[in-house]
């Protein structure tokens, strides 16, 4: 099965880097995705990561080490707009759905 | 535009009382998933499917039923056997199967009373 570790909260200051991190277990990997999460909003797709490495866009950068069952969401130039909920994911080993971490509140102040 | 859309976005029963929820999608996607957030809580997935006429419970099935009689329709029914009904139900859809991107709707929030 699937087990999910994410901070639950943090702050950052505008204009500053954050880094997310997400550390996983599964029985089988197809790929880990992050989702930003407005409160009282849906969440919406940032980013999704199946080989190693960081994926870069535009502000938004993610990284994933298989090895580790790392990855973590790194955000540049925050902003205000960026205080949110980020959720990280993975699907179920096999053809099964994904499963969300908790989630990490980000607050981001002045 | 192609999107999913879910109404109501807030809803008030009284408690005992079933009520259906409702989830389409144009995005042509085979998958449809429904999830409950508590606050300060994760998604939850209640039920799952891939095709027309078949679906599967996910962890947390019990109190609820769905039904997929239509590709892009997927309603989800709360009955009162559900102990917790209130929270907020999102539902979302993915392009082939379950490791695709899944993208949301907007939410309905349930309240019992």
């Amino acid at each position: 099965g699937q087990n999910i570790d994410q901070p639950t909260e943090m702050t950052a200051t505008e204009g500053a880097i954050v880094q997310i991190n997400c550390t996983y277990q599964t029985s089988g990997f197809n790929g880990l995705f992050w989702y930003q999460q407005h409160a009282g909003e849906a969440p919406t797709f940032l980013s999704y990561n199946v080989l190693d490495g960081l994926e870069e866009k535009g502000r938004f950068s993610s990284f994933l080490s298989r090895s580790k069952g790392y990855s973590y969401l790194l955000l540049k130039e925050l902003q205000m707009k960026d205080s949110a909920s980020y959720l990280c994911a993975v699907p179920h080993s096999g053809n099964t759905p994904l499963v969300f971490g908790k989630g990490t509140r980000l607050s981001v102040i002045a | 535009d192609g999107g999913i859309t879910q109404s109501p976005k807030y809803l008030f029963r009284k408690e005992g009382q079933n009520v259906t929820l409702s989830c389409e999608q144009n995005l042509n996607h085979d998958a449809m998933y429904w999830y409950r957030q508590d606050p300060g809580q994760g998604l939850r997935l209640i039920y799952y499917s891939q095709i027309v006429n078949d679906f599967q419970k996910g962890d947390i099935a019990e109190g609820y039923s769905v039904s997929r009689e239509k590709k892009e329709s997927f309603p989800l029914t709360v009955t009162s056997a559900q102990k917790n009904p209130t929270a907020f139900y999102l539902c979302a859809s993915s392009s082939e199967d379950y490791t695709d991107t899944q993208y949301f709707g907007p939410g309905t929030r349930l309240t019992v009373l």
